[in-house]
């Protein structure tokens, strides 16, 4: 059973950093591409990342990019989320989610998520 | 921001039907698959249906995708209490070069 298990949030200031961690089991981890996607309180899910099985892509939302860095560590099976100069706006429950496809990422879902972890920036 | 775009409600009685429009694209719902997901109250997003029109091992046959150029939809029928959820559709935008969530429709069922 695929299980995938969200850790790291808590509350900081802004400018402050963080870094999640999604610990996976019950597939074959290195071999699928990995994502985060956020969901703010009472909003909607917005994508955040993704990286390709091996690690060497990685994409980042305009909101995140140059802040925020995915990475993995396969021999660990945990996927990360480092996150620096963080703003009140990246208040959200971060899901780790397993993505499913072939080819190239318009073929690509999301197949799996975690329960999620929380994230507050506040003063 | 979302780029794909659903009502933010929708509603009907048990045994009816409930159909949800998303919105897109050329750069998103018009070049690539289209997924939808179901939160439940409280708990993390589900996949209902993948590749359009797809439905994963276990999903009630009740749920069905469709897509037509730029635009899809989902479509309940036999509406049932645990249908009561909030739904969105997702494709990946090859402009933005990322994922791209619809703004997520409330089912209501009276």
């Amino acid at each position: 059973e695929v299980e995938l298990l969200e850790s790291g949030g808590g509350l900081l200031q802004p400018g402050g950093s963080l870094r999640l961690s999604c610990a996976a089991s019950g597939f074959t981890f290195s071999g699928y591409a990995m994502a985060w996607v956020r969901q703010a309180p009472g909003k909607g899910l917005e994508w955040v990342s993704c990286i390709v099985n091996g690690g060497g892509i990685t994409y980042y939302a305009d909101s995140v990019k140059g802040r925020f860095t995915v990475s993995r560590d396969n021999s660990k099976n945990t996927l990360y989320l480092q996150m620096n100069s963080l703003r009140a706006e990246d208040t959200a429950i971060y899901y780790c989610a397993k993505l499913r496809g072939a080819v190239t990422w318009s073929n690509y879902y999301f197949d799996y998520w975690g329960q999620g972890t929380m994230v507050t920036v506040s003063s | 921001q979302s780029v794909l775009t659903q009502p933010p409600s929708a509603s009907g009685t048990p045994g009816q039907r409930v159909t949800i429009s998303c919105s897109g694209s050329s750069s998103n719902i018009g070049s690539s698959i289209l997924h939808w997901y179901q939160q439940l109250p409280g708990t993390a997003p589900k996949l209902l249906i993948y590749s359009d029109n797809q439905r994963p091992s276990g999903v009630p046959d009740r749920f069905s995708g469709s897509k037509s150029g730029t635009s899809a939809s989902l479509a309940i029928s036999g509406l049932q209490s645990e249908d009561e959820a909030d739904y969105y559709c997702a494709a990946w935008d090859d402009s933005l070069n990322g994922y791209v969530f619809g703004t997520g429709t409330k089912v209501t069922v009276l």
